[in-house]
């Protein structure tokens, strides 16, 4: 199993919709949680963290929480083709370091 | 801040070449990480550093990578000798207490021929 799961894609998505990503992890004991996104040719860009069970909401993003299903998403609303990208889920701070390990990602296509 | 840097940008080499990469962290940060990204295989952890001590290698994948990092605003990584499944993109990140999410570099591309 590996440690952090995420379906590869691609997520087609009309623009104005919304867009939601999913992530599950392996280590309960995990303390932080991370969306990143990157473009084609790009590096990993930091859009969302999030560290208690819920919701947390920035802008069109909203992450959300539920540890005790291991289980992290991310929801983007009005869908624009500027977020086609692939979204990285990142998992960290088990075993009292900050070992970040990320999912292979989700690819998501927004079509006008 | 100018961000994580990473040098060269892009390295071509022959088989058997010593390749060595660069970063240097964002000021200020105590973890650092070095990732492999193929598309096969994704984003891997290769080893991190906490305060410039080695915390967790077990990603590094041969004995022919080897990773230092002697003082808080450098590191490297080492291929010796490179392999052409070495070709990937390597990125460096750093981090504040390792909780606030990691910042990556612009990558360095090898191409190993």
């Amino acid at each position: 199993q590996k440690e952090v799961e995420q379906n590869s894609g691609p997520l087609s998505v009309p623009e104005g919709a919304i867009a939601s990503l999913n992530c599950t992890y392996s280590d309960r004991v995990s303390q932080s949680f991370f969306w990143y996104r990157q473009y084609s040719g790009k590096s990993p860009e930091l859009i969302m963290s999030i560290y208690s069970n819920g919701d947390k909401e920035d802008g069109r993003f909203t992450a959300q929480l539920n540890k005790a299903s291991q289980y992290v998403s991310l929801l983007i609303r009005d869908s624009q083709p500027s977020d086609s990208a692939t979204y990285l889920c990142a998992v960290g701070g088990s075993g009292g370091y900050n070992k970040l390990i990320f999912g292979a990602g989700t690819r998501l296509a927004v079509h006008p | 801040d100018a961000g994580v840097i990473q040098s060269p940008r892009h390295e071509v080499t022959e088989m058997g070449q010593e390749v060595t990469l660069r970063c240097k962290p964002i000021s200020g940060h105590d973890y650092l990480f070095w990732y492999r990204q193929t598309m096969m295989r994704g984003l891997e952890l290769l080893i991190y550093f906490n305060n410039n001590v080695p915390i967790d290698d077990s990603g590094m994948p041969e004995d022919r990578f080897s990773a230092k990092m002697p003082n808080a605003s450098f590191s490297t990584l080492k291929i010796q000798p490179s392999e052409p499944r070495d070709s990937a993109v390597y990125f460096c990140a750093s981090s504040f207490s390792g909780t606030n999410g990691a910042f990556f570099g612009q990558g360095t591309r090898l191409t190993v021929v």
